[in-house]
């Protein structure tokens, strides 16, 4: 597609369920992002694709969190058991190539996220 | 891992007004974009610019890789310039925000 594509844009839930936020990166894009932007913060890496290699899960700050990119394609980050404090805007980037001194990230709308 | 500072962290310009905005950061890096987050939350990418100077439009950035600092120019500001300036160097896998700069130009 044209941009870095989020769904949803929003989503409320109750504390203890499962969620799952989609990112559709620009088509070509090898390399691709997700960070977490609590309120008044600045952006939290959360977790790196690059191709068929195997993802960089530092940055998920506990197991509660995980993510999968299918086919090089589209990613899905899922919280089992959501907790208040995972209320934030989930941001997704893109780029087409991963630590390229060429490329530069372009980033999603994001999904605001508020667990009640 | 890396650590970004911006400095000032709150700006307040009259319509028309200069400013520079400055990031440090602690190691050496291999990418450094700058990034304007709109009032309704969107990330623009401003400037890709590991090293030397940019300019686009009233914007423009220099980043000293050796002395670890970039600098964002704003001229003649706009009041749709407000919003919140990242800078983001890159040092591995991904790029390290730093806290932010929030913008508010005034008419």
């Amino acid at each position: 597609g044209a941009g870095v594509s989020q769904s949803p844009s929003n989503k409320v839930t109750e504390k203890g369920k499962d969620v799952e936020l989609r990112c559709d990166p620009i088509s070509g894009h090898t390399a691709l992002y997700w960070y977490r932007q609590s309120l008044g913060q600045g952006l939290e890496f959360l977790i790196y694709f690059q191709g068929n290699s195997a993802p960089d899960k530092s940055g998920l700050p506990s197991d509660r969190f995980s993510a999968e990119r299918t086919g090089g394609s589209v990613s899905t980050l899922t919280i089992q058991r959501t907790q208040q404090e995972d209320s934030a805007v989930y941001l997704c980037a893109s780029s087409l190539n991963g630590g390229s001194l060429n490329y530069g990230y372009t980033f999603g709308s994001g999904t605001r996220l508020t667990v009640v | 891992g890396i650590q970004v500072e911006q400095s000032p962290p709150d700006l307040i310009l009259q319509e028309g007004a200069n400013s520079t905005l400055r990031c440090n950061f602690s190691d050496s890096v291999n990418n450094l974009q700058w990034f304007h987050q709109n009032p309704w939350g969107q990330l623009i990418n401003l400037f890709y610019i590991p090293s030397g100077t940019k300019q686009n439009g009233r914007l423009s950035a220099t980043t000293v890789a050796t002395e670890r600092y970039s600098l964002l120019y704003i001229s003649s500001s706009q009041t749709t310039d407000s919003g919140v300036y990242f800078c983001a160097p890159n040092a591995g896998n991904m790029l390290t925000f730093g806290g932010g700069t929030r913008l508010m130009v005034k008419p």
